[in-house]
């Protein structure tokens, strides 16, 4: 089973600022790798996946990078709407499919 | 519009069983695979089961192999999960979820419903 490392559990910032989550695999999965928004009350929202693919709908201030087992997700100028707690979650080795712990990204 | 709504949720002792139904709406369900992820209180999201887009496949995470079966009905547009033999770590929000592709298998969760319930308690 592939395990997935996120950090930092929590993020505090402001609006306006830049927002750096880091996703970490056990192993290399390529290029499988997606993010996921939850808000509460809300079901999961698909962000990112392949790494840097962002489906219809997401704005573009949401980028992914990374390869291998190191993957980030930048969210450019943090508005009010994205504090929230970001997933990601690997396809390469299934199953299971698998989700890191998670990120809070939280208003200082 | 994709839509999603789940039911069959409650409260169950240890060892009984629910199923979940899924009602899908707006896409063409019978060319779409299909997974139930879970999300226990205050924990993250853990994938539980897969059925491709004919029913040919399912797949599962171990930890529920053997007590749940997932299953659908293309003629009326139905996600079911059958869930036996349930713990107290089963409680969770139950979603109901269609994956991205088409008859491309991607195996990736897209578009979410709102969840149901299930609770195992004595």
């Amino acid at each position: 089973e592939i395990l997935l490392t996120q950090s930092p559990a929590v993020l505090s910032l402001s609006p306006g600022e830049r927002a750096t989550l880091y996703c970490r695999a056990s192993q290399d999965i390529g290029k499988f790798l997606a993010w996921f928004q939850h808000k509460p009350g809300q079901p999961p929202r698909l962000l990112i996946y392949d790494t840097v693919r962002r489906p219809n709908g997401v704005p573009a201030r949401f980028t992914g990078g990374g390869s291998g087992t190191d993957f980030t997700l930048t969210i450019s100028s943090l508005e009010s709407e994205d504090f929230a707690v970001y997933y990601c979650q690997q396809r390469s080795h299934w199953p299971p499919l698998t989700f890191g712990g998670g990120t809070r990204v939280e208003i200082k | 519009q994709v839509h999603l709504v789940e039911s069959g949720g409650g409260v169950v002792q240890p060892g009984g069983s629910l199923r979940l139904s899924c009602v899908a709406s707006g896409f063409n369900f019978n060319v779409f695979d299909m997974h139930w992820v879970r999300q226990a209180p205050g924990k993250g999201l853990e994938w539980v089961a897969f059925i491709k887009y004919d029913g040919s496949l399912e797949k599962y995470d171990p930890f529920v192999r053997g007590r749940f079966t997932i299953s659908r009905d293309n003629s009326n547009n139905i996600l079911y999960l059958q869930m036996d033999d349930l713990r107290t770590d089963d409680t969770a929000l139950y979603f109901c979820v269609k994956d991205f592709g088409g008859q491309i298998t991607m195996v990736l969760p897209e578009s979410w419903g709102q969840g149901t319930l299930v609770s195992v308690s004595s």
